[in-house]
């Protein structure tokens, strides 16, 4: 159990362009989910916490304009990078925690995004 | 905020050697912690966790860690490594009941055949 799938699994878009990136929890009901981003040999960063049908809090220095995140139901939440560029070049993840727990994070296997 | 210490970037060993990666994290009333693994091109993986009870905790792949509440650390160790073992792992903690994980920088830790 506690299974969380992200597609796609990696995307190439050009400058400009608009990417959206889906996070489903398959198997449990996740009332907040979370989207990070690592770069290359480096940890993750967390971006954002979402939480099922309010708005998503964003943690310092993360554009909520630019990373649009949306969390329309318990098993799927959607980050949309809009007007993408070369340096939101990156790896993506989610992860999302069980319905009335908070205790243990599931992870997503990442989205790769290359912006050309 | 949390802030989480992996001393070692890179950890070599040879194939069935012991192997240690070292987690520290700052003070705070109460905490979970995690570790957690990630092969290349991967999300990450839950080795194991650190809720309460038992300071020594046993996770998947033969894989445990031991929390030491005066040292502030949750090293991770392995008695044998296999080749599958390498990989980047990352100690992960959050204030106990919260939501927001905070991670350390990373741990690669290669097996030499």
């Amino acid at each position: 159990g506690a299974v969380v799938s992200q597609h796609p699994s990696w995307v190439i878009c050009k400058s400009g362009t608009s990417v959206k990136i889906e996070c489903r929890s398959l198997d449990f009901q996740a009332t907040t989910m979370f989207w990070y981003r690592q770069f290359p040999k480096q940890s993750l960063m967390l971006m954002a916490t979402s939480n099922e049908g309010s708005k998503a809090t964003y943690e310092q220095g993360v554009e909520k304009d630019k990373f649009l995140i949306n969390h329309a139901s318990l098993t799927l939440s959607t980050l949309t990078v809009t007007s993408a560029h070369p340096e939101d070049s990156s790896f993506y993840i989610c992860s999302a925690n069980h319905r009335g727990g908070t205790d243990t994070q599931y992870f997503g296997p990442g989205t790769r995004l290359t912006v050309l | 905020a949390q802030s989480v210490t992996q001393l070692d970037s890179q950890v070599p060993v040879f194939e069935e050697a012991p192997v240690e990666l070292r987690c520290n994290y700052s003070s705070s009333v109460s905490v979970y912690l995690f570790w957690y693994v990630q092969y290349p091109n991967q999300g990450l993986q839950l080795l194991l966790k650190y809720l309460s009870g038992s300071t020594l905790v046993k996770g998947i792949n033969g894989f445990e860690a031991e929390f030491n509440k005066s040292q502030t650390s949750f090293h991770l160790r392995k008695p044998s490594v296999h080749i599958s073992d390498t990989a980047e792992y990352f100690c992960a903690v959050s204030d106990a009941g919260a939501n927001n994980l905070f991670f350390g920088t990373g741990t690669r830790l290669t097996v030499i055949p």
